[in-house]
């Protein structure tokens, strides 16, 4: 069964304090790999796309990564408006499975 | 800045009645989604729509779902006789046609509660 897993559930961060978000994924067919961002009450938004492993995307304070079994999201100095629940989303055979995302909150 | 677009933003019923939900989709998108996302869950597919049918479904998308797109612009998803267990948050997605991506444009959802 295809299965995208997130740790850690919860992560608490001073602005400023830079981390990582893990995601585990067992896929059959990987096809890509997608971080999402959902805000409280909202629908998911877009962020990154990975096809292979090795591959980077950044946008901004945000950098995903591939390996062939991980994908991480390194925040880089982060600021309040960068909490939110993070959901990683694997593509493969089957519709696309969603992690139960990491919520971050960044204090001020 | 286009978008999709979903109404009711919340909807409450009593077991048992229908309930239709509302989408309008980017509009020169092609495929066509309904996820669900029980509170504190992951969010979970229920049903993908290309070129007028149904493409795929889950589990979870019995024969008390149905989709229907009745015009160029609409796309909904009717619960035929609602119960206690289908209460969550109803996104809508759509996506671009072409090479594959997993970039879809989501909704800011329906959130449906059944008393």
């Amino acid at each position: 069964e295809d299965q995208v897993t997130q740790s850690p559930e919860a992560l608490r961060l001073q602005e400023g304090e830079s981390s990582s978000l893990n995601c585990s994924y067992t896929v059959s067919g990987l096809r890509g790999l997608f971080w999402y961002r959902q805000d409280p009450g909202k629908g998911p938004e877009f962020l990154f796309t990975l096809y292979s492993a090795g591959e980077e995307k950044e946008k901004e304070r945000l950098k995903a990564t591939l390996t062939k079994k991980e994908s991480f999201l390194h925040i880089t100095a982060p600021k309040p408006e960068d909490s939110a629940t993070y959901l990683c989303v694997a593509g493969g055979n089957t519709p696309l499975v969603f992690g139960k995302g990491t919520r971050l909150s960044v204090i001020a | 800045e286009p978008e999709v677009t979903q109404t009711p933003s919340h909807q409450v019923t009593q077991m048992g009645q229908e309930v239709i939900l509302r989408c309008v989709p980017i509009s020169n998108h092609l495929y066509f989604y309904w996820y669900r996302q029980i509170l504190g869950q992951k969010v979970e597919f229920l049903v993908s729509f290309y070129n007028n049918e149904i493409s795929e479904k889950s589990e979870i998308f019995d024969d008390q779902f149905s989709v229907e797109r009745p015009d160029g612009s609409n796309f909904t998803l009717k619960i035929r006789s609602t119960k206690l267990e289908d209460s969550a948050m109803y996104f809508c997605a759509s996506k671009a046609g072409g090479t594959y991506t997993g970039e879809l444009f989501f909704g800011e959802g329906s959130r449906l509660t059944v008393l």
